[in-house]
């Protein structure tokens, strides 16, 4: 199976910080990884897929980068809206798995 | 508007059963990999199972294998997850998703449905 593993677990950030959060693979999952965002009590929704297509709907702030086994998620200016938990998810094969999660909070 | 409900939580002693429901509206549901995702309290997203749209594939995570189920019917545009032999670690809020193969992600989601298992 492939390991997912994020960091940091949790960030302290500020309105208008730039957030950056690493996800790295166990072996290599060409671009097959994909971004979420969750707020409590709330279903994920979809941010990146493809290690860098935005989703419709998501804005232009949120970007994502890598290939391989290394990938970034970048919020260019963090936004009020923003706080919340960040999850990746491989897709290059069975079982998918997703890391562990990285919570944005506020400073 | 593509809309996922899910049905079927509840409370359920160790060793029983559940059937989780998902009403699919709004896309092509015959169309589309279909998904369960679980998250334990307070912990993070687990996937459980996918099905090919026609059914004649399914995946589970290792955790579940031999005790769920994943099955659909297409002309009734749902999703269906038998759990049995269910145990304390079962525990989580169930989520159906759509999986879109060309993309590798979950496009939409359900609300959610909580299961828990205890005495």
């Amino acid at each position: 199976d492939i390991q997912m593993t994020q960091s940091p677990s949790s960030v302290s950030a500020s309105v208008g910080d730039r957030v950056t959060i690493t996800c790295r693979a166990s072996q290599g999952i060409s671009s097959w990884l994909a971004w979420y965002q969750q707020k409590p009590g709330k279903a994920p929704n979809l941010l990146i897929y493809a290690a860098s297509s935005l989703q419709s709907g998501v804005p232009s702030r949120f970007s994502g980068s890598g290939s391989g086994t290394d990938f970034t998620l970048t919020i260019s200016s963090l936004q009020p809206e923003d706080f919340a938990t960040y999850y990746c998810q491989q897709a290059n094969n069975f079982p998918l798995t997703f890391g562990g999660g990285t919570k944005v909070e506020i400073k | 508007e593509v809309q996922l409900v899910e049905s079927g939580g509840g409370l359920v002693q160790p060793g029983g059963s559940l059937r989780l429901s998902c009403a699919a509206s709004g896309f092509t549901f015959s169309s589309y990999w279909m998904t369960w995702v679980r998250q334990a309290p307070g912990k993070g997203l687990e996937w459980v199972a996918n099905i090919k749209p026609d059914g004649s594939e399914k995946y589970y995570v290792d955790s579940v294998k031999g005790r769920f189920t994943i099955s659909r019917d297409n002309a009734k545009n749902s999703l269906y997850l038998q759990m049995n032999s269910l145990r304390a670690e079962d525990t989580a809020v169930y989520y159906c998703a759509d999986y879109t193969t060309s993309r590798g992600g979950f496009d939409y989601w359900g609300q959610g449905t909580l299961v828990t298992v205890s005495s």
